[in-house]
């Protein structure tokens, strides 16, 4: 099993739409998640962090799910400008982050 | 705004040369890391380094070394390339306390022939 999976994608979703992805780790002792934007032939950039009590950052929301050891994230509103491929990372230790094959989320007109 | 530097963002190497690829941050960043990144496989640890001198094999060092000989330069080294090393490297670096925020460079996209 993997360390972190997610659902590669692609969602196609349209504009204003509410869309989800879930991301899952296998190492129970995980302390701390994160979720990166990776636009197209650049960077990752870190999106937000995911705290025990759950956050919110504008339209995003990221949870998460210790019990059953997965994190979300949720967009609403969703817009064109959302398109890009959403990494999960998890902290294993030290710094060494841990990062998920990718969700690309596409929004059309 | 940090700044994670590549020096070469396209490469085209044959089978069995030495490759070099450099990374500086100007962030006095004490964490720098080399990943790949290929479709499907996602983004890969191949080694880190937490102080100058220092490095840590990540998940798959097979066929790379490292250098730290100043805290911003981290460079990867291929002694012998082959053509499984195609790929996008990332570099990447972050301060020593417990963030999680890395910072990317641009990549380096490595063909081997």
């Amino acid at each position: 099993r993997k360390e972190v999976e997610q659902d590669p994608g692609p969602f196609n979703v349209p504009e204003g739409a509410t869309v989800a992805f879930n991301c899952t780790y296998s190492n129970s002792a995980s302390q701390s998640f994160f979720w990166y934007r990776q636009d197209c032939r650049k960077e990752p950039k870190l999106l937000m962090s995911v705290y025990s009590s759950g956050n919110e950052d504008g339209r995003f929301t990221a949870q998460l799910n210790r019990a059953s050891q997965y994190i979300s994230l949720l967009i609403r509103d969703s817009k064109l400008s959302d398109s890009a491929t959403y990494l999960c990372a998890v902290n294993t230790g030290f710094q060494k982050l841990v990062f998920g094959t990718g969700t690309r989320l596409l929004v059309s007109p | 705004d940090v700044k994670v530097t590549q020096s070469s963002r396209y490469l085209v190497k044959r089978t069995g040369e030495k490759v070099f690829l450099e990374c500086v941050q100007d962030m006095d960043h004490e964490n720098m890391f080399w990943y790949r990144q290929d479709p499907g496989l996602g983004l890969r640890l191949i080694y880190f380094s937490y102080d100058v001198k220092m490095k840590e094999k990540g998940d798959i060092p097979e066929g790379y070394s490292v250098s730290r000989e100043k805290k911003e330069r981290f460079s990867l080294i291929l002694e012998s390339a082959s053509t499984n090393q195609t790929s996008m490297y990332l570099c990447a670096s972050t301060p020593g306390q417990n963030t999680g925020e890395l910072f990317f460079g641009e990549g380096s996209r490595l063909t081997v022939l």
